[in-house]
């Protein structure tokens, strides 16, 4: 099955600055990447996703790149806020056949003030 | 839509008894997955179901851990009997074939299970 590896497990940046997430995926055939946000005591939100056929996404103040021949994907927040902090998990799963998605052990941003 | 909605948030309960957690999915979405979310272990997929059928269970730990989906609006999680080691928040998802063919999850608020 798939394998999803997230760095860093943890991640403390000042407000203002950006922050960079980064996933790698064992199975070639994957080719969706969605990006859930958690908050204290909340469910995973979609923040963001990118499928196999593009390179980097951005939606407001994040963005995702995806290199598909060395199976890694980033998140990109830039000008972080307080509102930022929380849980962010990668994901990958294939198109068709398999609508299981594969989670990141999940990286805890701390936005300073 | 009131989102996917979650029974109970909370649920403590001593070691031997059973347990049932109850998940009503966003309507029109064919597709329901429970996870469990632990420190150790992350998110884990337990079960998902297409149009009310279970097509793969073989995250489910044991046989103590049952699911059903009787209709398009209710799925249930039991544990019977509980243990410690299944305390753990237990998310229930529902989801759709997206345009692209893609597995869009939107996740309820969680079960937020304790077994003493």
């Amino acid at each position: 099955g798939e394998n999803v590896e997230q760095h860093p497990s943890t991640l403390s940046v000042q407000e203002g600055d950006s922050a960079v997430i980064k996933c790698t995926y064992s199975d070639s055939a994957s080719n969706y990447f969605p990006w859930y946000k958690q908050e204290l005591g909340k469910g995973p939100q979609l923040i963001i996703d990118i499928r196999s056929n593009v390179g980097e996404k951005k939606d407001q103040r994040i963005a995702v790149t995806l290199n598909k021949t060395a199976k890694h994907f980033s998140l990109h927040i830039t000008e972080t806020q307080p509102e930022d902090s929380a849980v962010y998990f990668c994901a990958a799963s294939k198109k068709i056949g398999d609508y299981k998605l594969s989670f990141g052990a999940g990286t805890t941003v701390t936005v300073r003030a | 839509d009131a989102g996917v909605i979650q029974s109970p948030r909370h649920e403590v309960t001593e070691m031997g008894q059973e347990v049932t957690l109850r998940c009503k999915p966003i309507s029109g979405h064919d597709y329901l997955f429970w996870y469990r979310q632990t420190m150790m272990r992350g998110l884990e997929l337990l079960i998902y179901f297409n149009n009310n059928v279970p097509i793969d269970d073989s995250g489910m730990p044991e046989d103590r851990f049952s699911a059903k989906m009787p209709n398009a609006s209710f799925s249930t999680l039991k544990i019977q009997p509980s243990e410690p080691r299944d305390s753990a928040v237990y998310f229930c998802a529902s989801s759709f074939l997206g345009g692209s063919g893609a597995n869009v999850l939107t996740f309820g608020a969680g079960s937020r299970l304790t077994v003493l």
